[in-house]
């Protein structure tokens, strides 16, 4: 079990651009979870996937944002036309089938800066 | 809707001494109560959960947490801190619906 991976730890980029990051759930687990967290604050809830169906997305997620599960495994979370509002830390969970109760493995989450 | 407050934002603590990190929680239904550590540049993990049954619950690294119903509360505690524990902690709630909702957080600062 290597756990939740997130890919990649770092990303820099200039406003307007597009920017694509990726989570590796732990095997075996059904549910995929974004969140963002920006300085100072806890982590927000963006979207959630039970296999590759998107079950939830927050308000927050804005049409600039979209994310895939496409075989019920990795995910992808892309933002087209980056503002500075994006500058945050993307974080990816995972849990295995069950209800609320069950816990979420985070990953190490992947750094945001816009410039 | 659900929400969790972190009645502070930072606190700070001398090694060996305890310490209590305080959590509030409103919801309208029943819920599951997490606390979660992050330590710096890392993801978060799992401290402990409720979820029914003993009010008191234990957890990873000495920390303890007890929900109270009446008060809507789950605070954290450890009767006695290392420096090792210095790092954010967050409180946070589900439901059926499966997504956390955090508190704001609360950075333990041990000092020796």
């Amino acid at each position: 079990d290597t756990g939740v991976s997130q890919d990649p730890r770092h990303k820099i980029t200039k406003r307007g651009q597009n920017v694509t990051f990726r989570c590796d759930p732990i095997s075996e687990h059904n549910r995929l979870y974004w969140y963002r967290q920006t300085l100072g604050q806890g982590p927000e809830f963006l979207t959630y996937f039970q296999n590759e169906a998107q079950l939830e997305k927050s308000r927050l997620l804005s049409d600039r944002f979209s994310a895939e599960r496409p075989k019920g495994s990795f995910s992808t979370l892309e933002i087209q036309r980056t503002e500075q509002g994006d500058s945050a830390m993307y974080l990816c969970a995972s849990s295995p089938p069950s209800g609320g109760s069950e816990t979420q493995y985070f990953g190490p989450g992947t750094r945001l800066l816009v410039l | 809707a659900q929400s969790v407050t972190q009645l502070d934002s930072q606190v700070p603590v001398f090694e060996e001494a305890p310490v209590e990190l305080r959590c509030n929680y409103s919801s309208s239904v029943s819920v599951y109560l997490f606390w979660y550590v992050q330590y710096p540049n890392q993801g978060l993990q799992l401290l402990l959960k409720y979820l029914s049954g003993s009010t008191l619950v234990k957890g990873i690294n000495g920390f303890e947490a007890e929900f109270n119903k009446s008060q809507t509360s789950f605070h954290l505690r450890k009767p006695s801190v290392h420096i090792s524990d210095t790092a954010e902690y967050f409180c946070a709630v589900s439901s059926n619906t499966d997504k956390l909702i955090f508190g704001t957080g609360t950075r333990l600062q041990v000092f020796p």
